[in-house]
């Protein structure tokens, strides 16, 4: 069965770094884009990045484009979220998801999220 | 970007009874549109994608209709385990922008 479990999360300072994995099991992890989704708490949900299967596109949340890098080893199976220049109004929790389709992202795919991992926490805070 | 706006932001029902929930979108998304439900303390599920298709694994109870900018997600018999935040999701033209509704609270009396 598809999983996908994050970790890395934590309590960091304000303008510090911190990189988030997701570990994903079930699935050709290859062949399939995979997106970071996050939540503040108390909040609702927000986009982040996605990737495609390949690595070869990255695209961002305005909110942090510029600051957060998304990327993966398929290799390994698995995904990443290097996040730079934290900021308070980054704490939350942050999901990993699936594309449903094992396919390249453009305009006619790409639409939704399959599976969520549990998610992993991240707390900036001085 | 393309704004969801779902309505009402809580619903109390019984029981059996049958819940409606709405999702507005500010411009056209043709029919890609997703539903998500989330318990309290989990990560979200995926129910309904492109409008009206269930995800799998999805009871049959669980329906979703709508296209353009007027979508609703019905339940048709609710069950206890139905209390959970209900989301809308979009995904705009390319490059992607994903944005979600605010959540529909769902509570089973």
């Amino acid at each position: 069965q598809v999983q996908l479990v994050e970790s890395g999360g934590g309590v960091v300072q304000p303008g510090r770094s911190l990189r988030l994995s997701c570990a994903a099991s079930g699935f050709t992890f290859s062949s399939y884009a995979m997106y970071w989704v996050r939540q503040a708490p108390g909040k609702g949900l927000e986009w982040v990045a996605l990737i495609s299967y390949d690595g070869s596109s990255k695209y961002y949340a305005d909110s942090v484009k510029g600051r957060f890098t998304i990327s993966r080893d398929n290799s390994k199976n698995t995904l990443y979220l290097q996040m730079n220049g934290l900021r308070a109004d980054d704490t939350a929790v942050f999901y990993c998801a699936r594309d449903p389709k094992p396919e390249y992202c453009s305009s006619a795919s790409c639409y939704h999220f399959d599976y969520w991992g549990q998610g992993t926490l991240v707390t900036v805070s001085s | 970007e393309i704004v969801l706006t779902q309505s009402p932001a809580t619903l109390s029902l019984s029981p059996g009874e049958r819940a409606t929930l709405s999702c507005r979108a500010s411009q056209s998304v043709s029919s890609y549109l997703a539903w998500y439900q989330q318990k309290l303390g989990q990560a979200p599920r995926l129910l309904i994608y492109d409008a009206s298709d269930r995800a799998t694994g999805i009871p049959a109870r669980f329906s979703g209709s709508g296209s353009g900018t007027d979508f609703t997600l019905t339940i048709s018999s609710l069950e206890p385990e139905d209390s959970a935040v209900y989301y809308c999701q979009q995904r705009s033209n390319w490059p992607p922008k994903y944005t979600f509704g605010q959540g529909t609270k769902l509570e089973i009396k």
